[in-house]
C-alpha cells in the first residue's frame, strides 16, 4: 500500500546543529508540505513544494529549508537548531487533482533542541 | 491571507450526547474549501468532513456533520451519539482555489475534545 513516512519518529538534538527531518511518500503525488505543530498555534505551514526543483516558503520558514530532487522525498533541514524549533513535525502530501482532495499526512517527528 | 479561527481550546461532552465545534474563518475569496481533521493521542490525522463552498448543502458522514454558514463563514462541525474513540484534538482548515486548488491548507488552533463516560 502507499504511504507517507516520516523519520525519525523522535529526534533530540542540540542548539546550533543541524537536523535532517525525512519525508517519503509512495503515493507519487506532486504536492509536498512540511507544517509544524505546537500547542496553542495548531499546524503552521513550513515549506511546500509543488514538483521537482520546486520548492516554496510557508508561513513560519525562517531557520528551515527544503530541497526536492525526486518526487518521493521532501527533505526539511535546520540549519541551526534553536529550542524554539522545539515541536511536532509532520509532512504531507497530496496529488490535488481536485481541489477538495485530502491531504496524507505521515506519522510526525518529535524534535526537542536542548 | 486567509485565517482561520477556532474560538474553544477545549471541550467536553457526555458520551452519546452531541457537541458542536466553531469555527470561522476569513477570505475575500467566493469558492474555497473547508475541512475538519481529528488528531487522536496516536498523532495520526484523519480526514473527518469536507465541505466545497459553493455547494449549500450541509457535508454529512455518518455521526459527523456541520452547519455552513457562508455570509457568517462560519463552519461548525456536530458529533452526534459521542463516542469514547471521539476523544481527540480537531482542526478545521481552509483551502483556496486558486491554482486550480493546488494550495496549502491553512488550519486553525484546534479544539481539544474529551468524551465523558
Amino acid at each position: 500500500d502507499a504511504e507517507i513516512t516520516q523519520s525519525p519518529r523522535h529526534k533530540i538534538t542540540e542548539t546550533g546543529r543541524q537536523v535532517t527531518l525525512a519525508c517519503h511518500q509512495t503515493w507519487n503525488h506532486n504536492n509536498m508540505f512540511w507544517y509544524r505543530q505546537d500547542l496553542g498555534h495548531g499546524l503552521r505551514l513550513i515549506h511546500y513544494s509543488y514538483g521537482v526543483q520546486d520548492t516554496n516558503k510557508g508561513e513560519v520558514s525562517d531557520g528551515y529549508s527544503v530541497s526536492r530532487s525526486n518526487t518521493e522525498d521532501l527533505p526539511l533541514t535546520l540549519e541551526s537548531a534553536a529550542s524554539s524549533q522545539t515541536s511536532v513535525y509532520f509532512c504531507a502530501s497530496s496529488a490535488f487533482r481536485t481541489a477538495n482532495e485530502k491531504l496524507f499526512f505521515g506519522s510526525g517527528t518529535q524534535l526537542s533542541v536542548l | 491571507a486567509q485565517t482561520v479561527t477556532q474560538s474553544q481550546p477545549e471541550m467536553s461532552v457526555q458520551e452519546a450526547e452531541t457537541v458542536t465545534l466553531s469555527c470561522t474563518y476569513d477570505t475575500s475569496e467566493s469558492d474555497y474549501y473547508l475541512f475538519w481533521y481529528k488528531q487522536p493521542p496516536s498523532r495520526q490525522m484523519i480526514l473527518v468532513i469536507r465541505q466545497e463552498a459553493y455547494k449549500q448543502q450541509n457535508a454529512t458522514e455518518n455521526r459527523f456533520s456541520v452547519n455552513f454558514q457562508k455570509a457568517a463563514k462560519s463552519f461548525s462541525l456536530k458529533i452526534s451519539d459521542s463516542q469514547l474513540g471521539d476523544a481527540a484534538m480537531y482542526f478545521c482548515a481552509y483551502r483556496s482555489p486558486r491554482n486550480s486548488g493546488n494550495t496549502p491548507l491553512v488550519f486553525g488552533k484546534g479544539t481539544r475534545l474529551s468524551v465523558i463516560a
